[in-house]
């Protein structure tokens, strides 16, 4: 099975701030990557797919790279509503789906 | 609007069963891949199950041979059939559409999500 690290597990930055989240899994997964961010009591909502592609509606504050086994979030300008959990996620070995452990933010 | 609702989440008794229901509104289920997503209370997202639209079904370790996906197209709704559970299958379980290009597949929408609660 791919076993992916998200890092930190928690952070807080300050309004405006520019943040950067990494996952990093236990093999190459080309760009099978995607992020997700979940607000407490709610449903996971995708940000990016394909490591860098940014979903419909996102804000163009958050930009994903990376390709092979490191990956980085990026969340610039942020606002209050970016308080979050952020999850990373693999489809390279679809059907067995993984997720990282999540990364709490705090504004 | 493209949308999933679960429903069928209750408290049961460990060893008891439970059936969920994610009803699809907006698209057909036999045309798409849904899959089950589950997190315990205060943890993270864990895959449970997927069926795919020509009806393969496959499921996580930790669920295979006790938990059961299928669908009734009539209805445009998905089920997970729930046997023999523990109290580690607690959690709030949500249904997903698969989305996908030629080269990267992601999950979009989630329905808001049903609580199973394992307790004696």
């Amino acid at each position: 099975d791919i076993q992916m690290t998200q890092s930190p597990s928690s952070l807080s930055a300050s309004l405006r701030d520019r943040v950067t989240i990494t996952c990093r899994t236990s093999q190459n997964i080309n760009n099978y990557l995607n992020w997700y961010q979940q607000k407490p009591g709610k449903a996971p909502k995708v940000l990016i797919y394909a490591a860098s592609t940014l979903q419909s509606g996102v804000p163009s504050r958050f930009s994903g790279s990376g390709s092979g086994t490191s990956f980085t979030l990026s969340i610039s300008n942020l606002q209050p509503e970016d308080s979050a959990t952020y999850y990373c996620q693999q489809s390279y070995s679809a059907p067995r789906w993984s997720f990282g452990q999540g990364t709490i933010l705090e504004i | 609007e493209v949308q999933l609702v679960e429903s069928g989440g209750d408290l049961v008794q460990p060893g008891g069963s439970l059936r969920l229901s994610c009803a699809a509104s907006g698209f057909t289920v036999n045309t798409n891949y849904i899959h089950w997503v589950r997190q315990a209370p205060g943890k993270g997202l864990e895959w449970v199950s997927v069926i795919y639209s020509g009806g393969d079904t496959y499921y996580a370790d930790s669920v295979r041979a006790r938990f059961a996906i299928s669908r009734d197209n009539s209805k445009n709704t998905v089920y997970l059939q729930m046997d023999a559970l523990t109290a580690e299958d607690t959690g709030v379980y949500f249904c997903a559409r698969e989305m996908a290009t030629i080269s990267s597949s992601w999950f979009d929408p989630w329905g808001q999500g049903t609580l199973v609660t394992v307790s004696s």
